[in-house]
């Protein structure tokens, strides 16, 4: 088991270039989550799916960012436009059912130069 | 508006000491807080957590004690080690819920 698997660990990006993000979750988890975390905010949640299908959004800033679950084999979160302020480490992590222990891949660091 | 608070943003104790981290939380209907342990360029890997029914949860050196009335709750690590010198989230999630909504964190360093 490779656990939830991230990629790139790293990116870098022109400020208003287009960044995707991709996540391979743990086989057999049917929940997958995006958190974001800088040193300011902290673990910010963004979205999460059950079963391929978007649950809650509510974390997502509403312009630019956008998740996606195609198949139960991986998940992407594109941001368009890129910004400064979008500089953060992007979490995927993924579960098997409610209220049981959620793992974390390794993380995306994002810079937007 | 943080539904999971962690008073400290940082902690440092002696080798050998009991590191203790508060947390608090706003929503009545949590009933799952899981304490979760990141260190550097690895994501959050969960530690130890207590449901709702519990007020102690132990295991090893770590211990939850859980105040449902007060809706607190604290992390005590005894014996404190170097090697536990990491950032510590404070979690909770609902009842039949999938999302966790984590605290700040606390830094906690453990100087030898």
């Amino acid at each position: 088991n490779a656990g939830v698997i991230q990629t790139p660990r790293h990116k870098v990006t022109g400020k208003g270039q287009e960044a995707t993000l991709w996540c391979e979750p743990i086989s057999g988890h049917s929940a997958v989550f995006w958190y974001r975390q800088t040193i300011v905010q902290g673990l910010e949640f963004l979205t999460y799916f059950r079963n391929q299908a978007p649950i809650d959004d509510s974390g997502m800033p509403k312009e630019r960012f956008s998740a996606q679950m195609p198949n139960q084999s991986h998940s992407t979160l594109k941001i368009q436009s890129t910004q400064p302020q979008d500089s953060a480490v992007y979490l995927c992590a993924s579960s098997h059912n409610a209220n049981t222990e959620v793992f974390f891949g390794k993380g995306t660091r994002l810079t937007v130069v | 508006q943080q539904q999971v608070r962690q008073s400290s943003q940082s902690l440092t104790v002696w080798e050998g000491e009991t590191a203790i981290l508060n947390c608090s939380y706003e929503n009545s209907a949590f009933d799952y807080f899981p304490w979760y342990q990141q260190f550097p360029g690895e994501g959050p890997a969960l530690l130890i957590a207590i449901r709702s029914v519990s007020d102690k949860k132990e295991d090893g050196r770590f211990t939850i004690f859980f105040n449902k009335r007060e809706k607190n709750l604290s992390l005590h690590i005894k014996d404190s080690q170097p090697g536990d010198s990491a950032t510590y989230f404070c979690a909770a999630s609902g009842a039949g819920g999938y999302k966790v909504v984590f605290g700040s964190g606390t830094r906690l360093l453990v100087s030898p």
